[in-house]
């Protein structure tokens, strides 16, 4: 079936890093990917989108390429901020509105 | 943006008894609401679909007489586990749809905790 893997965490980061959390996924046809993130206390969000291949979601900062011949979303930024501190979650969304989540990613991002 | 609320934000409850978590979609009418269970460190697994004035779809492997889902308006389901044991400890978190078709994009409510004793 459908699956999402990410990498684990937490990723712990100065402020100003360069960050990347990798996300490779396995899906029959097309999927739609995203990145949602979930500040403390919160739902999760949506943060950024891309619906076909070599589409590049961006949002806030945050960057994310669809690859299909590595089947990969990694996600990326350039200049991590403290505020930036969330668990952030790889997905896909097949045809049937459902969508497949990976375990998520801590980021902790330090002064 | 849109808002998603859930109720109880925790709950804590003795085996063999009956817990009752509220979403809420608050600025706006959800024609689709889901159900959702993160166990520590791993996915959110979806158990359930929901259609106002519709019986809910379960994903494979959920007890649906354990699951009861009510989506009985445009803005509020509910998820009641029956007879909680402690295996049904999880943090349950629901999201909320707006439109049809192919709008794809899900709201999420902030997750309820559920402890069983």
């Amino acid at each position: 079936g459908d699956s999402v893997t990410q990498m684990e965490g937490p990723v712990t980061l100065s402020e100003e890093a360069f960050l990347t959390i990798n996300c490779t996924y396995t899906a029959t046809g097309y999927p739609s990917l995203f990145w949602y993130v979930q500040y403390p206390g919160e739902g999760l969000q949506l943060l950024l989108k891309a619906t076909k291949a070599d589409d590049k979601g961006s949002n806030k900062g945050f960057e994310a390429t669809y690859r299909k011949e590595t089947t990969s979303f990694h996600l990326e930024k350039g200049s991590v901020q403290v505020s930036d501190s969330a668990v952030y979650f790889c997905a896909l969304h097949t045809g049937f509105q459902k969508l497949v989540f990976g375990t998520g990613t801590r980021l902790l991002v330090s002064p | 943006g849109a808002v998603v609320s859930q109720h109880p934000s925790w709950v804590i409850c003795k085996s063999g008894t009956s817990v009752k978590i509220e979403c809420r979609s608050l600025d706006f009418q959800a024609t689709t609401m889901f159900w959702y269970r993160q166990f520590p460190k791993q996915s959110l697994m979806l158990m359930a679909t929901s259609n106002e004035g519709s019986k809910a779809t379960y994903e494979q492997g959920v007890e649906k007489d354990k699951f009861l889902i009510n989506h009985a308006s445009l803005t509020l389901s509910t998820l009641t586990v029956t007879s909680a044991h402690p295996e049904d400890s999880s943090f349950y978190i629901c999201s909320a749809r707006a439109g049809t078709g192919n709008s794809y994009e899900q709201y999420f409510g902030p997750g309820t905790r559920l402890t069983v004793t």
